[in-house]
């Protein structure tokens, strides 16, 4: 079993609506992660947050909203989304610590299964 | 700016036969980290590896192996007696080591196929 959760597991939703996309960690990991994956392709990175604060922002659309609330859990809100945004959304988190100032990773992220979001 | 290429976008293979997943990497810091990841058609990746720069040391676990070749830039690896289980797409990452590294930088993937 995966020690990164993420739900739904599948969610279709129309142009119009706002959903959101949850995951959670219990691992102690301070760094988290959205990714967003399109068929045959490799992971895109969307979002970083670190010590609960926003990190990297990878020029995502404003339609995609990510959110912190606390060490242990990520959100990911959604609105208006277009079909291209149809995809496999992957979270994950890592082992964080901080380095001359700057926050810092090498260790492995851990990935969750994902939700697949279909857009009509 | 780094990069990696997996040349190989399918191989299939049968059961029992070796099977090697190439991996070359580009950047210009000194210190970065390698990783391997399996993505099974359930959508999870899975962690396999993490290689530093500075190690030495070839790795073996069970019926995986990792050969990181520096002077080639080269981080491959090798299934001994595939199963069919190890059907999936496997990922090569990089990750540098400088300033806030947070950054993952795949390879595009080799999708394995093992047939019985």
């Amino acid at each position: 079993d995966t020690e990164v959760t993420q739900t739904p597991k599948h969610l279709v939703m129309g142009m119009t609506n706002k959903k959101s996309l949850k995951c959670e960690q219990h691992m102690g990991h301070r760094a988290m992660y959205w990714y967003k994956q399109k068929a045959k392709k490799p992971p895109e990175l969307m979002f970083v947050y670190s010590y609960e604060k926003l990190s990297i922002n990878e020029s995502v659309p404003s339609r995609f909203s990510p959110e912190c609330p606390n060490s242990s859990l990520l959100n990911l809100h959604l609105h208006a989304l277009q079909p291209e945004d149809s995809a496999l959304y992957l979270c994950a988190s890592s082992q964080s610590w901080f380095r001359d100032s700057y926050p810092y990773s090498n260790q492995p992220q851990h990935f969750g299964d994902g939700t697949r979001l279909s857009i009509l | 700016a780094q990069k990696v290429t997996q040349a190989q976008t399918e191989i299939s293979v049968v059961e029992k036969e070796d099977v090697t997943l190439d991996c070359v990497y580009e950047t210009r810091d000194t210190t970065y980290y390698l990783f391997w990841y399996k993505q099974p058609p359930s959508g999870e990746l899975v962690f396999l590896i993490r290689r530093n720069s500075f190690d030495e040391q070839n790795e073996i676990s069970g019926r995986y192996s990792w050969n990181f070749q520096k002077s080639t830039s080269s981080f491959n690896f090798t299934i001994t007696a595939s199963q069919v289980v190890d059907s999936a797409v496997y990922f090569c990452a990089l990750r540098c080591g400088g300033g806030s590294n947070y950054k993952l930088t795949f390879g595009k993937g080799t999708l394995l196929t093992v047939n019985p």
